[in-house]
């Protein structure tokens, strides 16, 4: 069964600083993709970041970036310049890929709580 | 709307009754997913829907729980004899055809009294 395990309940750091969210991942399966989504007091998922087991280069979208490890199992969430906005809840999720008549669900970690210090 | 629409917002209901919650997908998404999410915790995988027809439900906790999505667009997340434990917050999730990324609605927050 697949698993997530996100080990920081809660993340501080100053405005305009980097700051790294953990995330280790337990599978069997050989094809599968890691995602990121943030989530505000809102209460909405908003889909950060993805990444494919089979993507050789680690992937960004803008200020985001994932430090993709595969023979570790894990798959950090790099946040370079932080904005007082990006505090929020921080999930890290995957999910198996071209599995036969197999769910696409997601599986999700805990989540990591980041707040951003003016 | 561009997005994710699910209703209630909020639903307050007495232990036993039954209760509906829909959501409005992306128009043109095919896939739909139902998650639920406890306190502190990170949303856990209820069903899955390819069209009109649910290819996984192996996530719905029991048979008090069902969904459907009759026409593959909207879909209603049915809950009978409502117990305290299933207060939570429900989402639902749409993809296109071939799509990797889930676009999440706003979410019903359950609250059973």
């Amino acid at each position: 069964a697949q698993k997530i395990t996100q080990t920081q309940p809660g993340m501080f750091v100053q405005e305009k600083e980097a700051v790294t969210l953990d995330c280790t991942y337990d599978t069997s399966d050989q094809s599968y993709g890691l995602f990121w989504y943030k989530q505000p007091s809102s209460g909405e998922m908003i889909f950060l970041i993805y990444q494919g087991s089979y993507d050789e280069q680690n992937a960004t979208e803008g200020r985001y970036s994932l430090n993709f490890q595969k023979a570790r199992k894990s798959a950090n969430l790099v946040i370079s310049a932080s904005q007082l906005g990006d505090s929020a809840m921080y999930f890290c999720a995957m999910r198996e890929i071209y599995s036969q008549g197999g769910s696409e669900k997601l599986v999700f970690g805990k989540g990591t709580k980041l707040t951003v210090n003016p | 709307g561009a997005g994710v629409s699910q209703t209630p917002s909020n639903k307050v209901t007495e232990k036993g009754k039954y209760v509906e919650l829909r959501c409005d997908p992306i128009s043109g998404h095919t896939a739909l997913y139902w998650y639920r999410q406890s306190l502190g915790q990170g949303p856990e995988f209820l069903i899955y829907f390819q069209g009109t027809g649910a290819a996984d439900d192996s996530g719905l906790p029991n048979d008090r729980f069902f969904a459907v999505r009759p026409e593959g667009s909207v879909s209603t997340l049915k809950i009978q004899r409502t117990e305290r434990g299933d207060s939570a917050v429900y989402l639902c999730a749409s993809s296109p055809t071939g799509g990797r990324v889930a676009f999440f609605g706003q979410g019903t927050r359950l609250t059973v009294v």
